[in-house]
């Protein structure tokens, strides 16, 4: 079955700073790789997604880039500020079940 | 849109009863629920799926008769863990699939912090 492996677990950076967080599937028929932000006590809130035909997809301060061929994919974000802080997931899916296979989660800290 | 609500938020049982957990699709109808388990500082692990009217297909090593899924209607499905103990304790949460957009994407719920005593 799908496996996912998401690096560093934990992540801390001064504002303003990017910080790039990784995951790795080993699923070739994985084909769409959404990213996740989890506030402490709350449910998971979509923050970026790519779907397999794409190579990077960007959305203001946050970006997602895919390489299928090695299969992993990274989550950028830049210009970080403290209210970024949470715990960042990444996950596989694909067509069929639809279902997801998260990464083990990076906690991520930008100091003010 | 696609709001996805449960209840309760907080649940306190005490080992041996059962406990039921909602997961409503507010604005919108949901051909498939998923639920999953999280337990402290760790990642979502997937539990089931449920298709509604149909029976809910379980992960491998999930006791589907401990954790019993239903989903009645479009818009709902239940989660009951029956004899609760508190090995059964963690933060569940569902998510949904909109029947009427990319088949992908899932609308997380807020979750249910279960604590069994």
């Amino acid at each position: 079955g799908e496996n996912v492996e998401q690096h560093p677990s934990t992540l801390s950076v001064q504002e303003g700073d990017s910080a790039v967080i990784k995951c790795t599937y080993s699923d070739s028929a994985s084909n769409y790789f959404p990213w996740y932000k989890q506030e402490l006590g709350k449910g998971p809130q979509l923050i970026i997604d790519i779907r397999s035909n794409v190579g990077e997809k960007k959305d203001q301060r946050i970006a997602v880039t895919l390489n299928k061929t090695a299969k992993h994919f990274s989550l950028h974000i830049t210009e970080t500020q403290p209210e970024d802080s949470a715990v960042y997931f990444c996950a596989a899916s694909w067509s069929g079940t639809y279902k997801y296979i998260f990464g083990t989660g990076t906690r991520l800290k930008v100091l003010a | 849109g696609a709001v996805v609500s449960q209840h309760p938020s907080r649940v306190i049982c005490k080992s041996g009863t059962s406990v039921k957990i909602e997961c409503r699709s507010l604005d919108f109808q949901a051909t498939t629920m998923f639920w999953y388990r999280q337990f402290p500082k760790k990642s979502l692990m997937l539990m089931a799926t449920s298709n509604e009217g149909s029976k809910a297909t379980y992960e491998q090593g999930v006791e589907k008769d401990k954790f019993l899924i239903n989903h009645a209607s479009l818009t709902l499905s239940t989660l009951t863990v029956t004899s609760a103990h508190p090995e059964d304790s963690s933060f569940y949460i569902c998510s949904a699939r909109h029947r009427d957009t990319m088949p992908y994407e899932q609308y997380f719920g807020p979750g249910t912090r279960l604590t069994v005593t």
